[in-house]
C-alpha cells in the first residue's frame, strides 16, 4: 500500500463548477500538505501549502486538511479551463524534508 | 526572480549511453533535489542537497546513477549507461534551506531510451 493515495481520475467538469481532488495517506507523522499543479510538459508548481489541520483559502481555491481521518481536499470554485492540469497532493513529516507525492489527478473543465 | 533552470529539456538516446542533466536552482536556494517523474505518476526523490553536501541518497540506484553539486549551486545528474526503464521526466527542485518544506521546480527534463 502506498503511503499517499490519489485518485487518478481522469475527472472532467463543466466551466464554473466546483471541483473536489482528494488524497488519503497512512503516515500519522505527516504534518505539512501541499497541493501542486502540473500543466501538461510542465514542472509542478506550487499552489496550496498548509500546516497541520485546518483550512486554509487563496481566492478560488481552498484547502482542507483532516488529520484525524487522513484525509486531505482540494477544492477549485468557479472553475475555468485553465486549470485543467494535473493536481498532485503532497505532504511531509516535521523535518524530513522529503515530500511524498501521489499519483495526481488529472483535471479537465470543458467550457 | 528566476525559476529552477534545466536543460535540456528532451534527450532521446539509445540504450547503454550515457546521459547528463543540468539544474541550476533559484538563486539563493540552498537545498537541491532531483526527482524521478514516471508518466502517469507522482514525482519520486532520487537525492537531496544541502548545499554542495548529498544528505539523503538513499533512493538512488548508485550502480548506474550519480549526481554531483560542487560549489553548491547548479548540480548535475548522471545516468551510465541507460537502460530502457530509465525513460521518464527528472525534475529538479530547490528550496531556501534545510527545514523549509516548500519545493519550487523546475520545466524537468524528459529523458527517452530507445
Amino acid at each position: 500500500q502506498k503511503e499517499v493515495e490519489q485518485d487518478p481520475g481522469p475527472l472532467s467538469v463543466p466551466e464554473g463548477a466546483i471541483v473536489s481532488l482528494n488524497c488519503t495517506y497512512s503516515n500519522s507523522a505527516f504534518q505539512y500538505f501541499m497541493w501542486y499543479r502540473q500543466y501538461s510538459r510542465k514542472g509542478p508548481e506550487l499552489l496550496m501549502y498548509t500546516y497541520s489541520s485546518g483550512n486554509k483559502e487563496d481566492g478560488r481555491f481552498t484547502a482542507q486538511v483532516d488529520k484525524s481521518s487522513k484525509y486531505i481536499s482540494l477544492f477549485i470554485r468557479d472553475s475555468q479551463p485553465s486549470d485543467s492540469a494535473t493536481y498532485l497532493c503532497a505532504m511531509s513529516s516535521q523535518g524530513a524534508q522529503k515530500l511524498v507525492f501521489g499519483q495526481g489527478t488529472r483535471l479537465t473543465i470543458n467550457p | 526572480e528566476a525559476g529552477v533552470v534545466q536543460s535540456p529539456r528532451y534527450k532521446i538516446i539509445e540504450k547503454k549511453q550515457p546521459v547528463a542533466f543540468w539544474c541550476n536552482p533559484i538563486s539563493g536556494h540552498n537545498t537541491l533535489y532531483w526527482y524521478l517523474q514516471n508518466l502517469g505518476q507522482g514525482p519520486e526523490l532520487l537525492i537531496r542537497y544541502e548545499n554542495e553536501e548529498a544528505v539523503d541518497d538513499s533512493q538512488l540506484p548508485k550502480d548506474r546513477f550519480s549526481a554531483e553539486r560542487l560549489k553548491g549551486v547548479d548540480s548535475t545528474l548522471k545516468i551510465q549507461p541507460a537502460e530502457l526503464g530509465d525513460s521518464a521526466v527528472y525534475l529538479c527542485a530547490s528550496s531556501p534551506r534545510r527545514g523549509w518544506n516548500e519545493q519550487f521546480f523546475g520545466p524537468g527534463t524528459r529523458l527517452t531510451v530507445l
